[in-house]
């Protein structure tokens, strides 16, 4: 089955700096890949999604993510942070015959 | 168009016990999704449920089961409880026949507390 790795559990960013959470897979083919977000108290979101084409893809909230085959990277990127920012973020990797695999997360915190 | 409902919000269970959680996918998806989330650990995949056919299993014991009725609703169910097993489960569907390859809807999930 496919995998994801998420390898940092917390990032504290500045508000107005830029914000980049990596995230990478293990998977023979090229996976569907997605970031979610999960806010205080609330449900999962989903950010961005890629399936194939473009490898750099524009999400909601001014986020976006690149696929980097050679890499198996799909690191989310945002030019400036704000307050509302701070949650957990999930990077997902879906494959053919197989369920949707979540990351363990990255929680982000945003200072004043 | 409501979203997915889960219901209870919340349960506290005693270690033995068995619980049902319950899910209500939006309406006209049919591919219903279950995951167990802990600190630390993500998002675990428990099934993936389809027109009432259990397309997928995590890697979780048998005390972990699920179904899925004809109008998509979802249950889960977990017998003999363990401290382990509290979590958050979260409930998810898709509009596609394949969780794999479209976007997943959340529902607020299912805070179970295992005492």
């Amino acid at each position: 089955a496919q995998s994801v790795t998420q390898p940092d559990i917390h990032i504290t960013v500045s508000e107005g700096a830029s914000l980049e959470l990596r995230c990478n897979y293990s998977y023979g083919a090229t996976p569907y890949l997605f970031w979610y977000v999960q806010s205080p108290g609330q449900g999962l979101q989903l950010l961005l999604k890629y399936f194939s084409g473009d490898t750099l893809v524009q999400g909601i909230k001014g986020f976006e993510a690149e696929f980097k085959r050679s890499q198996s990277s799909f690191n989310l990127r945002k030019p400036s942070v704000h307050w509302s920012d701070a949650a957990e973020y999930f990077c997902a990797v879906g494959a053919h015959g197989d369920a949707m695999r979540f990351g363990a997360g990255t929680r982000l915190t945003v200072k004043p | 168009k409501a979203g997915v409902t889960q219901t209870p919000r919340y349960l506290i269970k005693t270690r033995g016990q068995q619980v049902t959680l319950s899910c209500s996918p939006i309406s006209g998806h049919r591919s219903v999704s279950w995951y167990q989330q802990t600190p630390g650990q993500g998002l675990q995949f428990l099934f993936e449920y389809f027109s009432e056919t259990q397309r997928n299993k995590g890697n979780f014991p048998g005390r972990f089961s699920g179904r899925q009725f004809s109008n998509s609703r979802s249950e889960m169910n977990v017998s003999t409880l363990e401290l382990g097993d509290s979590a958050l489960y979260l409930c998810a569907s898709s509009l596609e026949g394949h969780s794999y390859n479209s976007p997943l809807h959340f529902g607020n999930g299912t805070r179970l507390t295992v005492t």
